[in-house]
């Protein structure tokens, strides 16, 4: 199993420019989220979904959307890229239901908006 | 709102020292609360706790929950430089179907050789 995999690893954007951080998982979680980690913040939940089709807003959506068309994929679009975006971004998932808040985390992707 | 508050946010020690880093938390429903290390990348899961005064541990590294006073503690006995790491909690409140995880700020520990 690969896990939970994201691309770029790394993505500098001009204000104003658009586009999409990949998320995928191989171990058939239903539950999948994004989080954004700033320097003395902690993680700070962006857009979560408990399966396909379903999805919802964490503590900070603005500026972000996101669609689960599959169970294994969940991509996060920036819509207009605003220095404010600058962070680096983690993808998540874990089983629903249950106890099981286990959240396996995916690599990370840096990304730098000037 | 829900809030997660670590301490201390940076701590430096010794090899061979032990280390208590701390969490408290005020959370609407709480279902349980997480420890993850993260090095220079992803955050690793280490104790998931649901229940007051059971002490999960592994190897070196425990840890406990008390929910009357809504907080936890994370343990290292026998510091190694391995051990240096941001150390995250993050709690889970009981909502149905979701797993939306509060986290707090993390706590950075240095070991020095």
């Amino acid at each position: 199993n690969a896990g939970v995999t994201q691309t770029p690893k790394f993505q500098v954007l001009k204000t104003g420019q658009s586009m999409t951080l990949q998320c995928a998982q191989d171990m058939n979680h239903e539950y999948m989220s994004w989080y954004r980690q700033d320097p003395g913040m902690g993680l700070r939940l962006i857009h979560y979904s408990v399966g396909a089709g379903i999805t919802d807003q964490g503590e900070v959506p603005n500026g972000y959307n996101v669609s689960r068309s599959t169970t294994e994929d969940f991509p996060l679009r920036l819509l207009s890229a605003a220095p404010s975006q600058t962070s680096v971004y983690f993808c998540a998932s874990s089983l629903a239901g249950g106890n099981n808040y286990e959240q396996y985390f995916g690599p990370g992707t840096r990304l730098t908006v000037t | 709102e829900d809030k997660v508050v670590q301490s201390p946010l940076s701590l430096v020690v010794h090899e061979g020292d032990t280390v208590t880093l701390n969490c408290s938390y005020e959370v609407t429903n709480f279902r349980s609360l997480l420890w993850y290390k993260q090095e220079k990348k992803a955050p690793t899961f280490l104790f998931m706790l649901t229940s007051s005064g059971i002490e999960k541990k592994s190897g070196r590294l425990s840890s406990i929950l008390d929910k009357k006073e809504l907080f936890s503690i994370l343990n290292i006995t026998a510091t190694q430089t391995g051990d240096s790491a941001v150390y995250l909690c993050a709690v889970g409140p009981r909502i149905q179907g979701a797993q939306k995880l509060v986290f707090g700020q993390g706590t950075r520990l240095t070991i020095n050789p």
